[in-house]
Protein backbone atom coordinates (compact mmCIF):
# COMPACT_ATOMS: atom_id res chain seq x y z
CA UNK A 1 0.00 0.00 0.00
CA UNK A 2 1.61 3.06 -1.43
CA UNK A 3 -0.84 5.36 1.02
CA UNK A 4 -1.92 7.17 -2.24
CA UNK A 5 -5.44 6.39 -2.67
CA UNK A 6 -7.94 6.82 -5.84
CA UNK A 7 -10.95 6.62 -6.52
CA UNK A 8 -13.71 5.45 -7.86
CA UNK A 9 -11.65 2.09 -8.90
CA UNK A 10 -13.69 1.44 -12.08
CA UNK A 11 -15.62 3.78 -14.13
CA UNK A 12 -17.85 3.31 -16.87
CA UNK A 13 -19.48 6.50 -18.44
CA UNK A 14 -20.79 7.06 -22.35
CA UNK A 15 -19.29 9.10 -25.01
CA UNK A 16 -19.91 12.76 -24.66
CA UNK A 17 -19.87 12.81 -20.71
CA UNK A 18 -17.68 14.12 -17.64
CA UNK A 19 -16.33 12.56 -15.36
CA UNK A 20 -14.00 13.32 -11.96
CA UNK A 21 -11.23 11.25 -10.59
CA UNK A 22 -10.11 11.81 -7.34
CA UNK A 23 -6.77 11.08 -5.85
CA UNK A 24 -5.43 12.26 -2.06
CA UNK A 25 -1.60 12.15 -1.31
CA UNK A 26 0.37 10.42 0.94
CA UNK A 27 0.27 12.14 4.34
CA UNK A 28 2.85 15.20 4.08
CA UNK A 29 3.00 14.99 0.23
CA UNK A 30 2.58 18.41 -1.33
CA UNK A 31 3.12 17.15 -5.00
CA UNK A 32 0.91 15.55 -6.86
CA UNK A 33 1.01 14.01 -10.61
CA UNK A 34 -1.25 12.14 -12.78
CA UNK A 35 -0.37 9.65 -15.50
CA UNK A 36 -2.64 7.96 -18.21
CA UNK A 37 -2.06 4.73 -19.44
CA UNK A 38 -3.69 3.34 -22.56
CA UNK A 39 -2.64 0.35 -24.54
CA UNK A 40 -1.44 2.52 -27.51
CA UNK A 41 0.44 5.04 -25.44
CA UNK A 42 1.73 3.23 -22.78
CA UNK A 43 2.06 5.53 -19.81
CA UNK A 44 2.07 9.42 -20.11
CA UNK A 45 2.78 11.95 -17.87
CA UNK A 46 -0.35 14.83 -17.84
CA UNK A 47 0.01 17.01 -14.98
CA UNK A 48 1.35 18.02 -11.51
CA UNK A 49 0.23 20.03 -8.92
CA UNK A 50 2.21 21.45 -6.21
CA UNK A 51 0.96 22.95 -2.66
CA UNK A 52 -2.18 23.88 -4.90
CA UNK A 53 -0.29 25.14 -8.04
CA UNK A 54 -0.41 23.58 -11.22
CA UNK A 55 3.90 23.01 -12.04
CA UNK A 56 3.97 21.15 -15.11
CA UNK A 57 1.93 20.61 -17.75
CA UNK A 58 2.44 17.32 -20.07
CA UNK A 59 0.27 15.67 -23.13
CA UNK A 60 -2.70 16.94 -21.41
CA UNK A 61 -6.07 17.42 -23.78
CA UNK A 62 -7.81 20.57 -23.40
CA UNK A 63 -10.63 18.41 -22.64
CA UNK A 64 -9.28 17.77 -19.07
CA UNK A 65 -8.29 19.80 -16.44
CA UNK A 66 -7.05 19.28 -13.11
CA UNK A 67 -6.32 20.92 -9.27
CA UNK A 68 -5.62 20.56 -6.02
CA UNK A 69 -7.58 21.79 -3.03
CA UNK A 70 -5.89 23.45 -0.11
CA UNK A 71 -6.25 19.79 2.15
CA UNK A 72 -4.51 18.42 -1.35
CA UNK A 73 -6.33 16.07 -2.41
CA UNK A 74 -6.48 16.73 -6.54
CA UNK A 75 -9.34 16.10 -9.13
CA UNK A 76 -8.72 15.33 -12.63
CA UNK A 77 -12.04 16.14 -14.46
CA UNK A 78 -12.36 14.65 -18.24
CA UNK A 79 -15.13 16.04 -20.41
CA UNK A 80 -16.79 15.36 -23.68
CA UNK A 81 -15.62 12.21 -23.44
CA UNK A 82 -14.25 10.05 -26.31
CA UNK A 83 -13.63 6.14 -26.78
CA UNK A 84 -9.97 7.04 -26.86
CA UNK A 85 -9.98 8.07 -23.39
CA UNK A 86 -10.60 4.67 -21.78
CA UNK A 87 -7.61 4.01 -19.50
CA UNK A 88 -6.24 3.69 -15.93
CA UNK A 89 -5.40 7.18 -14.84
CA UNK A 90 -2.82 7.09 -12.10
CA UNK A 91 -1.91 9.82 -9.52
CA UNK A 92 1.21 9.89 -7.75
CA UNK A 93 2.45 11.64 -4.71
CA UNK A 94 6.18 13.48 -3.48
CA UNK A 95 7.23 15.05 -0.76
CA UNK A 96 8.28 18.02 -2.55
CA UNK A 97 8.59 19.49 -6.45
CA UNK A 98 12.56 19.66 -6.16
CA UNK A 99 14.45 16.89 -5.15
CA UNK A 100 11.56 14.51 -4.88
CA UNK A 101 13.59 11.04 -5.73
CA UNK A 102 9.97 8.97 -5.18
CA UNK A 103 6.78 8.95 -6.85
CA UNK A 104 4.41 7.24 -4.47
CA UNK A 105 1.35 5.94 -7.35
CA UNK A 106 -1.99 4.94 -6.06
CA UNK A 107 -3.59 2.24 -7.70
CA UNK A 108 -5.93 3.73 -10.57
CA UNK A 109 -8.61 4.52 -11.72
CA UNK A 110 -9.51 2.21 -14.88
CA UNK A 111 -12.22 4.59 -17.08
CA UNK A 112 -14.20 3.03 -20.05
CA UNK A 113 -16.10 4.93 -22.28
CA UNK A 114 -18.51 3.27 -24.75
CA UNK B 1 14.66 13.60 -20.50
CA UNK B 2 17.59 11.37 -22.16
CA UNK B 3 15.59 8.07 -23.56
CA UNK B 4 16.59 4.44 -22.35
CA UNK B 5 16.79 1.63 -24.63
CA UNK B 6 15.90 -1.52 -22.44
CA UNK B 7 14.73 -5.52 -24.02
CA UNK B 8 11.05 -5.92 -24.37
CA UNK B 9 11.23 -9.18 -22.57
CA UNK B 10 13.29 -11.41 -20.15
CA UNK B 11 12.89 -14.76 -18.26
CA UNK B 12 14.46 -15.71 -14.79
CA UNK B 13 14.43 -18.73 -12.80
CA UNK B 14 12.68 -18.45 -9.08
CA UNK B 15 15.64 -17.92 -6.39
CA UNK B 16 18.49 -17.01 -9.43
CA UNK B 17 19.31 -13.64 -9.47
CA UNK B 18 17.73 -11.07 -12.23
CA UNK B 19 19.90 -9.15 -14.28
CA UNK B 20 17.65 -6.18 -16.15
CA UNK B 21 19.96 -4.07 -18.52
CA UNK B 22 19.18 -0.56 -19.35
CA UNK B 23 21.20 1.64 -22.09
CA UNK B 24 21.11 5.45 -21.58
CA UNK B 25 23.61 6.61 -23.90
CA UNK B 26 22.70 9.71 -23.90
CA UNK B 27 22.45 10.73 -20.18
CA UNK B 28 23.37 14.47 -19.16
CA UNK B 29 25.63 15.12 -15.59
CA UNK B 30 23.08 15.87 -13.24
CA UNK B 31 20.08 13.16 -14.72
CA UNK B 32 19.68 10.34 -12.59
CA UNK B 33 18.78 6.90 -13.24
CA UNK B 34 15.59 5.34 -11.71
CA UNK B 35 13.69 2.09 -11.74
CA UNK B 36 10.38 1.29 -11.26
CA UNK B 37 8.31 -1.75 -12.08
CA UNK B 38 4.67 -2.31 -12.60
CA UNK B 39 2.27 -5.23 -11.52
CA UNK B 40 -0.11 -6.50 -13.74
CA UNK B 41 -1.96 -2.84 -13.94
CA UNK B 42 -0.91 -1.83 -10.56
CA UNK B 43 0.27 1.68 -10.32
CA UNK B 44 3.93 1.62 -10.63
CA UNK B 45 6.35 1.07 -8.07
CA UNK B 46 9.73 2.69 -6.81
CA UNK B 47 12.28 0.67 -6.90
CA UNK B 48 15.87 2.20 -6.43
CA UNK B 49 18.00 5.02 -8.00
CA UNK B 50 21.29 6.30 -8.78
CA UNK B 51 23.60 8.89 -10.28
CA UNK B 52 27.32 7.38 -10.94
CA UNK B 53 27.97 4.92 -7.56
CA UNK B 54 26.06 1.63 -7.39
CA UNK B 55 23.50 1.42 -5.12
CA UNK B 56 21.73 -1.13 -2.86
CA UNK B 57 18.51 -1.10 -0.82
CA UNK B 58 16.23 -3.97 0.48
CA UNK B 59 14.62 -4.42 -3.07
CA UNK B 60 17.47 -4.53 -5.31
CA UNK B 61 21.09 -3.35 -6.32
CA UNK B 62 21.44 -0.28 -9.28
CA UNK B 63 24.85 -0.86 -10.88
CA UNK B 64 26.07 1.96 -13.03
CA UNK B 65 28.83 1.92 -15.24
CA UNK B 66 31.71 4.29 -15.24
CA UNK B 67 30.86 5.86 -18.19
CA UNK B 68 26.76 6.27 -16.79
CA UNK B 69 26.15 5.27 -20.53
CA UNK B 70 24.32 2.15 -19.57
CA UNK B 71 22.92 0.11 -15.92
CA UNK B 72 21.80 -2.95 -14.49
CA UNK B 73 19.04 -3.30 -11.96
CA UNK B 74 19.50 -6.49 -9.79
CA UNK B 75 17.29 -8.40 -8.22
CA UNK B 76 19.25 -11.10 -6.45
CA UNK B 77 16.78 -14.00 -5.30
CA UNK B 78 14.07 -13.17 -7.56
CA UNK B 79 10.38 -14.38 -6.81
CA UNK B 80 7.07 -15.34 -8.89
CA UNK B 81 6.04 -11.69 -7.12
CA UNK B 82 8.61 -9.99 -9.19
CA UNK B 83 7.07 -11.03 -12.23
CA UNK B 84 6.06 -7.40 -13.71
CA UNK B 85 6.97 -4.79 -16.13
CA UNK B 86 10.74 -2.73 -15.10
CA UNK B 87 10.83 0.57 -16.33
CA UNK B 88 14.66 2.64 -16.49
CA UNK B 89 13.68 6.38 -16.29
CA UNK B 90 16.29 9.00 -16.82
CA UNK B 91 15.81 12.28 -15.17
CA UNK B 92 16.80 15.57 -13.44
CA UNK B 93 15.75 15.47 -9.35
CA UNK B 94 15.29 19.38 -10.02
CA UNK B 95 13.02 21.48 -12.37
CA UNK B 96 11.74 18.11 -13.92
CA UNK B 97 10.07 15.78 -11.63
CA UNK B 98 7.97 13.96 -14.56
CA UNK B 99 8.44 10.73 -14.61
CA UNK B 100 8.86 9.76 -18.71
CA UNK B 101 7.88 5.63 -18.86
CA UNK B 102 9.45 3.77 -21.67
CA UNK B 103 8.05 0.49 -22.66
CA UNK B 104 9.89 -1.45 -20.29
CA UNK B 105 11.26 -4.67 -19.80
CA UNK B 106 8.88 -7.60 -18.80
CA UNK B 107 10.51 -10.10 -16.41
CA UNK B 108 8.66 -12.97 -15.84
CA UNK B 109 10.00 -15.51 -12.97
CA UNK B 110 9.91 -19.25 -13.83
CA UNK B 111 8.97 -21.36 -11.37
Amino acid sequence: DSGVTQTPKHLITATGQRVTLRCSPRSGDLSVYWYQQSLDQGLQFLIQYYNGEERAKGNILERFSAQQFPDLHSELNLSSLELGDSALYFCASSVAAAFSYEQYFGPGTRLTVT
Amino acid sequence: DAKTTQPTSMDCAEGRAANLPCNHSTISGNEYVYWYRQIHSQGPQYIIHGLKNNETNEMASLIITEDRKSSTLILPHATLRDTAVYYCIVRESFGNEKLTFGTGTRLTIIP
